[in-house]
């Protein structure tokens, strides 16, 4: 079974900086996705970023990057330039199961709070 | 385009009843995904639906069903409801593979709560 973990419960930050949110999974399958989720405390699952297994680049989308490292089975969230707004729960999740198939298994989350 | 809608929100029922929770995905998107979110557990799969069958099943007790419509909408119910159902109910809806993945686009989500 495939297994997501996330070793910082939670993160103080300053306005203004980068963060970096690790996660490292363990699966052995060879076709797989990684996935990082935004929980406000609204509740709702804001899709971040998304890289294939396959990818050889890293993945970004605007302030977000993904810093993939398959050899070490890390997939660290990269926030540049972070901002108030940023301050919600992280979630790393992979897809798990055949191609086409749709379910996610996550990690336990990170809390970021950011600092005026 | 409209987001996966989720209703009801909130919900409070006692021990014993049943409950339904309905959610809409984004037009389009033919899958729906369920979970279930609670402090203690995290985020768990429950099940997904693509084209009114099951494709996917997460490890849940047969309290916890759900069906999928025709026109992709999608409901869940749990029956004899237990204090551990108490949960954030997350509904999330796919499209077809692109460049970015098999991206799944989450509902607000409905909070039940179990007294």
């Amino acid at each position: 079974a495939q297994k997501i973990t996330q070793t910082q419960p939670g993160m103080f930050v300053q306005e203004k900086e980068a963060v970096t949110l690790d996660c490292t999974y363990d699966t052995s399958d060879q076709s797989y996705g990684l996935f990082w989720y935004k929980q406000p405390s609204s509740g709702e699952m804001i899709f971040l970023i998304y890289q294939g297994s396959y990818d050889e680049q890293n993945a970004t989308e605007g302030r977000y990057s993904l810093n993939f490292q398959k050899a070490r089975k890390s997939a660290n969230l990269v926030i540049s330039a972070s901002q108030l707004g940023d301050s919600a729960m992280y979630f790393c999740a992979m897809r798990e199961g055949t191609q086409g198939a749709q379910k996610l298994v996550f990690g336990q989350g990170t809390r970021l709070t950011i600092n005026p | 385009k409209a987001g996966v809608t989720q209703t009801p929100r909130y919900l409070i029922k006692t021990r014993g009843q049943q409950v339904t929770l309905s959610c809409s995905p984004i037009s389009g998107h033919r899958s729906v995904s369920w979970y279930q979110q609670t402090p203690g557990q995290g985020l768990q799969f429950l099940f997904e639906y693509f084209s009114e069958t099951q494709r996917n099943k997460g490890n849940f007790p047969g309290r916890f069903s759900g069906r999928q419509f025709s026109n992709s909408r999608s409901e869940m119910n749990v029956s004899t409801l237990e204090l551990g159902d108490s949960a954030l109910y997350l509904c999330a809806s796919s499209q077809p593979p692109s460049a970015r993945g098999y991206e799944q686009y989450f509902g607000p989500g409905t909070r039940l709560t179990v007294t």
